[in-house]
């Protein structure tokens, strides 16, 4: 069974930073993987796929690496700022197995960007 | 275009009470899942479906039963609902081929007293 990790389960820092969240999976079989946002009480947005033949892509502000091999990802927000307060989930998409095209998800990233 | 909408937002039970939940989806998708988000335990497959009149289950699919009569609406139901279903549904849709991406719903959170 694919499992996903995030670290770290939370992050607190000033504005203006770079930082990096990371995501890993034990399966290297995966067709893709998503980023997805989630404020509090709120619904997943989806931020960056990156298809397993690719190793990053980017929004603005956001790029995410993929190294499907080791079996890990990482998002970077560049000059954070307290909008990006929110919770930011991992979620691969298994290349094998019986369960169509779900996805399997991490724990998530809490992070606080303070003024 | 309204995505992935969600009915109701917010539901409270008491114990051994039913309900449907009802997702709907504008985007002519064939995927459509149904996903618990629970504190410290991450989003969880109840049930899924890969197209009109065709369902299965996830890994957590007990207490739960589904339908998709129509392409665009999933329904989630619970026949006797448990405090232990306290919880945060999602429901998501996807097109059939895999390399796209998932969308989401607002979500509905359900209380069970």
């Amino acid at each position: 069974k694919q499992e996903v990790t995030q670290i770290p389960a939370a992050l607190s820092v000033p504005e203006g930073e770079n930082l990096v969240l990371n995501c890993s999976f034990t399966d290297s079989a995966i067709y893709n993987l998503q980023w997805f946002r989630q404020d509090p009480g709120k619904g997943l947005t989806s931020l960056l796929l990156i298809q397993s033949s690719q190793r990053e892509q980017t929004s603005g502000r956001l790029n995410a690496s993929l190294d499907k091999s080791s079996g890990r990802s990482t998002l970077y927000i560049a000059a954070s700022q307290p909008g990006d307060s929110a919770t930011y989930l991992c979620a691969v998409r298994p290349g094998r197995g019986s369960t169509l095209g779900r996805l399997y998800f991490g724990r998530g990233t809490q992070l606080t960007v303070w003024p | 275009n309204a995505g992935v909408t969600q009915t109701p937002k917010f539901r409270v039970l008491k114990t051994g009470q039913s309900m449907t939940l009802l997702c709907a989806q504008d985007m002519n998708h064939e995927y459509m899942y149904w996903y618990r988000q629970d504190p410290g335990m991450g989003l969880r497959l109840i049930h899924y479906s890969v197209g009109e009149g065709t369902t299965a289950k996830g890994e957590v699919p007990d207490g739960y039963n589904v339908s998709r009569l129509k392409k665009q609406n999933f329904l989630l139901g619970l026949e006797s609902a448990a405090p232990s279903q306290t919880s945060v549904y999602f429901c998501a849709s996807s097109q059939r081929e895999l390399y796209n991406e998932q969308f989401f719903g607002p979500g509905t959170r359900l209380t069970v007293l």
